[in-house]
């Protein structure tokens, strides 16, 4: 069963605008983690927010992460046609080592 | 290698035939885990190994799923009596420990079936 829900499932945005890509989840988790998929292929790992962190930047990435909502978002500043991708949240148990439980994802088109 | 490879990048079988994917994951990796999607879909867990313990096989959809990882390494997912419903793109990832802090994917396999 999947654990996160992306929102939006679409998002179609000019080139240099931020891109904003919000995730649910249903229970407790070790630590949340953002992969970024190009034309339906493999993924990749972009960030890791731990349960007892709030908030984790990377280069143009910022992630938040609310455990009282069950709840994470993921913000791309200063977007660029290259970020068009499908995003995906994806949630660890709270054991740590349980497999990772991938959202539908947000597919982000970036116009230029 | 440097990464996750697979193999077949494509398959293309009749409904009815057996069919093996293979993995072979990021050198001295302990984790190994399978997912499958199916177009526009997220990603479904399939199955879970991680070291020499018994595989997290709770993902698998039916019996005509089988996987297995020889020596700790290579991995290999079998699907008998393909299904049509079985058409997706499989793939595989692995990590350096059984703490799931980043997965490294392999390009997949894209599985139709006819």
């Amino acid at each position: 069963s999947q654990q996160g829900e992306e929102d939006p499932q679409a998002l179609s945005i000019q080139e240099g605008e931020n891109a904003t890509m919000n995730c649910s989840y249903k229970t407790s988790i070790n630590n949340l983690q953002w992969y970024r998929q190009n034309s339906g292929r493999g993924l990749v790992h972009l960030i890791l927010i731990r349960s007892n962190e709030r908030e984790k930047h990377s280069g143009r990435l910022r992630v938040t992460l609310d455990t009282s909502k069950k709840s994470s978002s993921l913000l791309i500043t200063a977007s660029r046609a290259a970020d068009t991708a499908s995003y995906f949240c994806a949630t660890v148990g709270n054991s740590g080592n349980t497999p990772l439980v991938f959202g539908k994802g947000t597919r982000l088109s970036v116009i230029a | 290698g440097a990464g996750v490879s697979q193999s077949p990048s494509n398959k293309v079988t009749e409904k009815g035939k057996d069919v093996e994917l293979r993995c072979d994951p990021i050198s001295g990796h302990t984790a190994l885990y399978w997912y499958r999607q199916s177009l526009g879909q997220g990603l479904e867990f399939l199955i879970y190994f991680q070291g020499n313990s018994a595989p997290d096989k709770s993902g698998l959809p039916s019996d005509r799923f089988s996987a297995e990882r020889t020596g700790g390494s290579v991995s290999t997912l079998t699907i008998q009596r393909t299904q049509q419903e079985d058409s997706a793109v499989y793939l595989c990832a692995s990590s350096p420990t059984g703490v799931v802090e980043k997965l490294f994917f392999g390009s997949g396999t894209q599985l139709s079936v006819l």
